[in-house]
């Protein structure tokens, strides 16, 4: 079974700095990652969609990255903002199931 | 193209009675998911359909739990004599036949047992 995990669990950084979400997954033959933003209460909201054929994605400030041998994905968010603010989540792509990380997240401190 | 929507967005119920959501997927799109999520996890799946079919359903969906796309457009999960365990997130999402990576969510529907 695919097994997904997000460091930090938590982080908080002062406003326009750069950082790095962490995402590993224990099974490589992925069909492809998503990085989804969560407010609280509400649902969720896709960013960035990575093909398993794929090394990055970029939308905006955003810069995910794939590296299926190792089974690790990176979210890079640029000069951070505190509308930024929310919980951020992987998920891995596997026979037509989805596998979540418990999200990492993020307080941007204005 | 209104999104995914859910109904209720809240339910607050007695233990031992039963409750029913409602999903409404994006037209057009023929697979269908349900996820449970608890506080501070990531979503959990429980099911999904493609059309009306019900391909697979997770070891979480108990014998109290029944969800149906009878016309392989919306759903509805129902959840029968509701524990305080069962108090979650209940999220939608779906994805069109063009692209079965991608998923897209709804609201959610927040249950919570007393």
């Amino acid at each position: 079974k695919q097994e997904v995990t997000q460091i930090p669990a938590a982080l908080s950084v002062p406003e326009g700095e750069n950082l790095v979400l962490n995402c590993s997954f224990t099974d490589s033959a992925i069909y492809n990652l998503q990085w989804f933003r969560q407010d609280p209460g509400k649902g969720l909201t896709s960013l960035l969609l990575i093909q398993s054929s794929q090394r990055e994605q970029t939308s905006g400030r955003l810069n995910a990255s794939l590296d299926k041998s190792s089974g690790r994905s990176t979210l890079y968010i640029a000069a951070s903002q505190p509308g930024d603010s929310a919980t951020y989540l992987c998920a891995a792509h596997n026979f037509n199931k989805f596998y979540f990380g418990s999200g990492t997240k993020l307080n941007v401190k204005p | 193209d209104t999104g995914v929507s859910q109904d209720p967005r809240h339910k607050i119920t007695k233990r031992g009675q039963n409750v029913t959501f409602r999903c409404d997927p994006i037209s057009e799109h023929n697979r269908l998911y349900w996820y449970r999520q608890t506080l501070g996890q990531g979503p959990e799946f429980l099911t999904y359909f493609q059309n009306e079919a019900q391909l697979e359903k997770s070891r979480l969906l108990s014998d109290r739990f029944s969800a149906e796309r009878p016309k392989g457009s919306f759903s509805t999960l129902e959840i029968q004599r509701t524990e305080q365990g069962d108090s979650a997130m209940y999220l939608c999402a779906s994805s069109p036949a063009s692209s079965y990576n991608e998923q897209f969510f709804g609201p959610g529907t927040r249950l919570t047992v007393l």
